[in-house]
């Protein structure tokens, strides 16, 4: 069984529509969860990180955290074709780790 | 412009023929890591570098060397590669130095996308 496990998708949802991204893991020592973006033909680049259980809200990107079910989510309210991407969940046990565990990506497209 | 260089972005070749693939940053970061994405796995980490000098093995280091002999570059060194190192390569840098409490945040380049035949 992977540490990480994401649903590879590809997901396909209308303009506007909010979209949900999700993550489970097995090892209740990370405690620091991060989701990447990455666009076809480029490097992931960091778009959300968050600590321990809750949300975290960055404009239209809203980061949810369960701990106790081993969950994390990302939520894309009106979604944007230029949000058309790979999104990778990834977590670690604490911020300094070397080791970050990342999700086999989830991949996003949005149809204008 | 802060960014982590590799080249080349795209590289075919034979089994068997050694290769480099070059990495560099220019964000001053100690940490430096490689990776390879393939289909249904996800980003795998190959070698990673706190410091100059130091490196260590991640979740897949069967076949690839590394060095870090300036803080700047890490380059990825395939001595002998074969058709099961075809994947996509990334390079990353983060500020982590270890004994501290930043957070690893890792920036990355756009990839080198190998192909061995």
């Amino acid at each position: 069984q992977k540490e990480v496990e994401q649903d590879p998708g590809p997901l396909s949802v209308p303009e506007g529509a909010i979209v949900s991204l999700n993550c489970t893991y097995s090892n209740s020592a990370f405690q620091y969860f991060m989701w990447y973006r990455q666009y076809s033909r480029k490097g992931p680049e960091l778009l959300m990180y968050t600590y321990s259980s809750g949300n975290k809200e960055d404009g239209r990107f809203t980061a949810q955290v369960d701990k106790s079910s081993k969950y994390i989510s990302l939520f894309i309210r009106d979604s944007q074709p230029s949000d058309s991407a790979t999104y990778l969940c990834a977590m670690t046990p604490y911020s300094s780790a070397s080791k970050i565990i990342f999700g086999s990506g989830t991949r996003l497209s949005i149809r204008p | 412009e802060a960014q982590v260089t590799q080249n080349p972005r795209y590289l075919i070749t034979v089994t068997g023929k050694k290769l480099t693939v070059t990495c560099s940053q220019n964000m001053n970061h100690e940490y430096m890591s490689w990776y390879r994405q393939d289909p249904g796995l996800g980003l795998r980490q190959i070698y990673y570098s706190m410091n100059v000098e130091v490196t260590d093995k991640g979740d897949v280091p069967e076949g690839y060397k590394v060095s870090r002999k300036e803080k700047r570059n890490f380059p990825l060194i395939l001595e002998s590669p074969s058709p099961n190192q075809t994947s996509l390569y990334f390079c990353a840098s983060s500020l982590i130095t270890g004994t501290g409490n930043q957070k690893n945040i890792q920036y990355f380049g756009a990839g080198t996308r190998l192909s061995v035949l």
